[in-house]
């Protein structure tokens, strides 16, 4: 079984830079999640879709940042314009149900450096 | 606000010893419980999880111990192995009865062990 795929691997910008990541979740899952994790913190979470339909997104900063999954099966997740404080790994996760608190597939991250 | 703290960054243990890692809440409407391992350049994975209706969960060399009234709960490995190095992160939900059911994560534990 294919895991949960993220591209790129590693993203270097200057701030006030866009950036965009992608993920591709377990065929079949229905919940995909973008998560934020700061060195030395726990992952946050930014959004849950539920299919195409967003769940939750009370944590994302939507001045800035944007998310979408189209047919849902792929997402992005774009930062217009980016700050130094978004210097983070960006993990996408996704689950066969509905619920954010079952086992949780995560990718291997997008690791973003703001300069 | 951290709802979610594991106060030792790092633990250090001989191959073959017991491996005890903590967590503790402050959200009493936390019921649920998740550990997750973390590899360097990897997303988490999942490792074993407890309901609050139990007291202790077992997988293997895998044992989570819940202490409800002091919102404590522990991560022991036994015998711990080469293997267990890693990022062990704790995690807490709430009900998802009530549409609680977001995951808050510690900032994580890091073992090491020593052969």
């Amino acid at each position: 079984e294919a895991g949960v795929a993220q591209s790129p691997r590693y993203k270097i910008i200057e701030k006030r830079q866009s950036v965009a990541f992608w993920c591709n979740p377990i065929s079949g899952h229905a919940t995909l999640y973008w998560y934020q994790q700061i060195l030395g913190q726990g992952p946050k979470l930014l959004i849950q879709f539920q299919n195409n339909g967003v769940v939750d997104d009370s944590q994302l900063p939507k001045d800035r940042f944007s998310a979408e999954r189209l047919k849902g099966v792929d997402s992005t997740l774009k930062i217009q314009p980016a700050k130094l404080e978004d210097s983070a790994v960006y993990l996408c996760a996704s689950s066969l149900g509905r619920r954010s608190n079952e086992k949780l597939f995560f990718g291997s991250g997008t690791q973003l450096s703001v300069l | 606000d951290q709802q979610v703290k594991q106060n030792s960054p790092s633990l250090s243990v001989q191959e073959g010893r017991i491996s005890i890692l903590n967590c503790d809440y402050t959200n009493s409407m936390f019921d649920y419980f998740l550990w997750y391992k973390k590899y360097p350049a990897e997303g988490p994975t999942f490792l074993i999880s407890i309901s609050s209706i139990k007291d202790k969960n077992e997988d293997g060399r895998f044992t989570v111990f819940l202490n409800k009234s002091a919102k404590h709960l522990s991560l022991h490995i036994v015998p711990s192995q080469p293997g267990d190095s890693a990022v062990y992160f704790c995690a807490a939900s709430g009900d998802s009865n009530f549409g609680n059911e977001k995951l808050t994560f510690g900032t994580g534990t890091r073992l090491t062990i020593i052969p």
